[in-house]
């Protein structure tokens, strides 16, 4: 059975910090890891990484997969209030038809 | 604008019936899914469907049921037999093609009376 394993759960810092979450994962056949910002509603894409080693950067955030070690970890550099969210980790299969979640890491962000 | 519409965003159900959350999407995307969210808790997959006519159980298919009869549109029933059925659901979609992430819809929270 597939597993995705997020930590820490929770997480509270204060504008500016740096923040690094970390997703380790467990897939018979993997295809993908996916990062999603999920805010009040409808979880956001934020970035898909299918090879190890190569970073993935938008903004302040950043991604990198280690294939080898099976995790992920995602970086918010000079963190704002508008970061605080739940950051969910997503593992996809070859097959490509499913997505196993983690639990998420509410991240809260303080002025 | 191209979009996952979810309907209704809040719904009640009392006890012994059925209700029905809808997923309309005009992305022209191949494939839906339904998840389910509770309280500090990541998203687990109930049913998906990757062609018109057909779809697949998830990991917690049970007390629920689904159709497909439409490519933009795959409603979920939460039957009575659900017996804890109080969650945020959530609809997502994605082209098919390789490394193209799911795309969510608004979600429906649905609560008993």
């Amino acid at each position: 059975e597939d597993k995705v394993v997020q930590s820490p759960l929770s997480l509270v810092v204060h504008e500016g910090d740096t923040v690094t979450l970390n997703c380790s994962y467990e897939v018979t056949n993997f295809r993908s890891l996916l990062w999603y910002k999920q805010e009040k509603k409808a979880p956001t894409f934020l970035f898909m990484l299918t090879s190890s080693g190569i970073e993935k950067k938008s903004g302040r955030l950043s991604s990198i997969l280690d294939k080898k070690e099976l995790f992920s970890i995602l970086n918010i550099t000079a963190t704002q209030t508008g970061d605080s969210a739940i950051y969910l980790c997503a593992v996809e299969e070859t097959s490509g038809s499913r997505l196993t979640f983690g639990e998420g890491t509410q991240l809260t962000v303080n002025p | 604008d191209g979009g996952i519409t979810q309907s209704p965003k809040y719904l009640f159900r009392k006890e012994g019936q059925n209700v029905t959350l809808s997923c309309e999407q005009n992305l022209n995307h191949d494939a839906m899914y339904w998840y389910r969210q509770d309280p500090g808790q990541g998203l687990r997959l109930i049913y998906y469907s990757q062609i018109v006519n057909d779809f697949q159980k998830g990991d917690i298919a049970e007390g629920y049921s689904v159709s497909r009869e439409k490519k933009e549109s795959f409603p979920l029933t939460v039957t009575s037999a659900q017996k804890n059925p109080t969650a945020f659901y959530l609809c997502a979609s994605r082209t098919h093609g390789s490394h193209q992430p799911q795309h969510f819809g608004d979600g429906t929270r649905l609560s008993i009376l």
